[in-house]
């Protein structure tokens, strides 16, 4: 079955910085665009950004625009979600999910505080 | 940006009742709608996309419904492993938005 494993988060600063990773395996990674989507500790969910199969396309959503940069790396089934200038709002489990959301992964806790 | 008002934010409902959920969208999103539910440390379940349309595996009592701006999502027949928290999700636009949730819990 299909699987997408997150990995990067942890502890981060104000104002710092933080990759996170998803690792894909057992689909062709490289036919399908790929969505970041966040939920606050108790909070609903929030779509953060989405790149298309070969990179051409890129949406963010207006919070993080300039902060965030999501990229892939097609020959190593990876997506990225490279985060810059953090604020404790940005604090939540970040969820990469596959193009039409039919696929998860089990999420990644980013923390941002002093 | 279109908004998602889903309804109601949280009910109670005892096992074999029926329950619906709706999503209201700010604009006609051409059915481009799924559902999700969710339950605690874990991550969303596709239930429906396109609206109408039922993810492979999911129970026949989970149906949705819906077009233009007004969508539901109906369980037949309520079971236990029902509960949980359920997200609907425009997708017609970016950015995609979701509902705000809602809460079903065991009356």
């Amino acid at each position: 079955d299909v699987q997408l494993v997150e990995s990067g988060g942890g502890l981060v600063q104000p104002g710092g910085s933080r990759k996170l990773s998803c690792a894909a395996s057992r689909f062709t990674f490289s036919s399908f665009g790929m969505h970041w989507v966040r939920q606050a500790p108790e909070k609903g969910l929030e779509w953060v950004a989405y790149i298309s199969s070969g990179s051409s396309t890129i949406y963010y959503t207006d919070t993080v625009k300039g902060r965030f940069t999501i990229s892939r790396d097609n020959p190593k089934n990876t997506l990225f979600l490279q985060m810059t200038s953090l604020r404790s709002e940005d604090t939540a489990m970040y969820y990469c999910a596959r193009k039409d959301y039919d696929y998860w992964g089990q999420g990644t806790t980013l923390t941002v505080s002093s | 940006d279109i908004k998602m008002t889903q309804s109601p934010s949280s009910m109670y409902a005892s096992l074999g009742e029926r329950v619906t959920i709706t999503c209201k969208a700010s604009q006609d999103i051409n059915s481009y709608l799924s559902w999700f539910q969710q339950k605690p440390g874990k991550s969303p379940k596709t239930l429906i996309y396109r609206a109408n349309r039922l993810v492979d595996g999911v129970p026949s009592r989970f149906s949705g419904s819906g077009s233009g701006q007004d969508y539901s999502l109906t369980i037949s027949s309520l079971e236990y492993e029902d509960m949980g928290i359920y997200y609907c999700l425009q997708y017609d636009e970016f950015p995609p938005t979701f509902g705000g949730g809602t809460k079903l819990e065991l009356k």
